[in-house]
């Protein structure tokens, strides 16, 4: 069955980094673009970045671009999101989700990794 | 930007009862829209994807119709499990992909 594992969030000071990563099973990784949806606390869903099936076009949400960046290694089915110059607003649990094809619905979604930027 | 506005933010019913939720484009996004469901402490859970088709798993109490700007969940007989948050997703028009703001179904 499909199965998405996040891991690599924590606490971290503004202006720190972080490095999220989302390992895949259960599916052909390589035949999918991949996502990334964060939810503030006690907010709503909001789309972070979108990468395509192989790693050749990269999207982003205007509030994180030029801060993050999504990446993937499809030999060992992971993707990667690179968060630089963090701000108190970028906590948040941050979601990786598959979407039911190129780009639709997102029908799998991990458990989440929280990110807490405080000083 | 299309702006996805969901309304109402919180509807009280009792079990039984039916639900019907709104989401309302801020322009046309053709069918390319989808239904989530997130109860407390979870991930989002797809319910409907392209105004109308049930995704795999899914109760057929939950259906989805709309197209254009203005779209409808309706759950037509709420079960204990049905009470969490609902969201709206577009598709048609991106980057960005957006959400609505959710609408919260809560026992009355």
């Amino acid at each position: 069955q499909v199965q998405l594992v996040e891991s690599g969030g924590g606490v971290v000071q503004p202006g720190g980094s972080l490095r999220l990563s989302c390992a895949a099973s259960g599916f052909i990784f390589s035949s999918y673009g991949m996502y990334w949806v964060r939810q503030a606390p006690g907010k709503g869903l909001e789309w972070v970045a979108l990468i395509r099936y192989d790693g050749s076009n990269k999207y982003y949400a205007d509030s994180v671009k030029g801060r993050f960046t999504i990446s993937r290694d499809n030999s060992k089915n992971t993707v990667i999101l690179q968060l630089n110059s963090l701000r108190a607003e970028d906590t948040a649990v941050y979601y990786c989700a598959k979407p039911i094809s190129t780009i639709a619905a997102l029908d799998y979604w991990g458990q989440g990794t929280v990110v807490t930027v405080s000083s | 930007e299309i702006v996805l506005t969901q309304s109402p933010a919180t509807l009280s019913l009792s079990p039984g009862e039916r639900a019907t939720l709104s989401c309302r484009a801020s322009q046309s996004i053709s069918s390319y829209l989808a239904w989530y469901q997130q109860r407390p402490g979870q991930a989002p859970r797809l319910l409907i994807y392209d105004a109308s088709n049930r995704a795999a798993g899914i109760p057929a109490r939950f259906s989805g119709s709309g197209s254009g700007t203005d779209f409808t969940l309706t759950i037509s007989s709420l079960e204990p499990e049905d009470f969490a948050v609902y969201y709206c997703q577009q598709r048609n028009n991106w980057p960005p992909l957006t959400f609505g703001g959710g609408t919260r179904v809560e026992l009355k």
